[in-house]
């Protein structure tokens, strides 16, 4: 079945260290997004690519880095520039007029 | 950036009850969503709305996409424990580059007395 993978699931990073994200999709999606979720904030925009080698920063860019070499993924790295990374992070891909599907997330903690 | 206005954040019903909620925007869309998202889960979609004035059931599930194009309202009836979760309302404005971004509302969570 088509879908998107999010991993880990859960996700401990110590002060100072990076740690990437794992997003795939097999739903054969140009565009993909990364959101940050916060109790009471909904769903606040990081990164997103609508189209292999391109990506754009959304609302809280700051302290986040993406890359978009295949079609398929659209890893997140939350640098040690990220001063409060503790969140719920979501990825979702999307095609023309029927939505995101979103991955079941990833939740970061520091430790 | 923009955000949908979705309120109270909180919504608490007994089991069996119908419940609306509504999200409303300062500018228009061409397409609202509605997706709920259970605990430690990502958002699923409920229902989707591509017309002004559009009414459309998805089991107990009714939506319905405003005449103004700003606002739309999601009705649920006879509640049971499994709706428990948070609901988002979402915008888009077109099919195509940045207007396909999706805005979202900070969401409603629901609470089902048994």
């Amino acid at each position: 079945d088509g879908g998107i993978t999010q991993s880990p699931k859960y996700l401990f990073r110590k002060e100072g260290q990076n740690v990437t994200l794992s997003c795939e999709q097999n739903l054969n999606h140009d565009a993909m997004y990364w959101y940050r979720q916060d109790p009471g904030q909904g769903l606040r925009l990081i990164y997103y690519s609508q189209i292999v080698n391109d990506f754009q920063k959304g609302d809280i860019a700051e302290g986040y880095s993406v890359s978009r070499e295949k079609k398929e993924s659209f890893p997140l790295t939350v640098t040690s520039a990220q001063k409060n990374p503790t969140a719920f992070y979501l990825c979702a891909s999307s095609t023309p007029r029927y939505g995101y599907t979103f991955g079941s997330g990833t939740r970061l903690t520091v430790v | 950036g923009q955000q949908l206005n979705q309120s109270p954040q909180s919504m608490f019903i007994q089991e069996g009850e119908d419940v609306s909620m509504n999200c409303t925007s300062s500018s228009i869309f061409n397409t609202w969503l509605w997706y709920k998202q259970d605990p430690g889960e990502g958002p699923v979609l409920l229902i989707a709305l591509y017309k002004a004035g559009e009414l459309t059931s998805n089991g107990r599930l009714t939506a319905q996409f405003g005449i103004t194009r700003k606002d739309s309202f999601l009705n649920i009836s006879a509640s049971i424990p499994s709706d428990v979760g948070i609901y988002f309302c979402a915008g888009q404005l077109g099919y195509t580059g940045a207007n396909s971004k999706l805005t979202f509302g900070k969401g409603i969570t629901l609470s089902v007395r048994p």
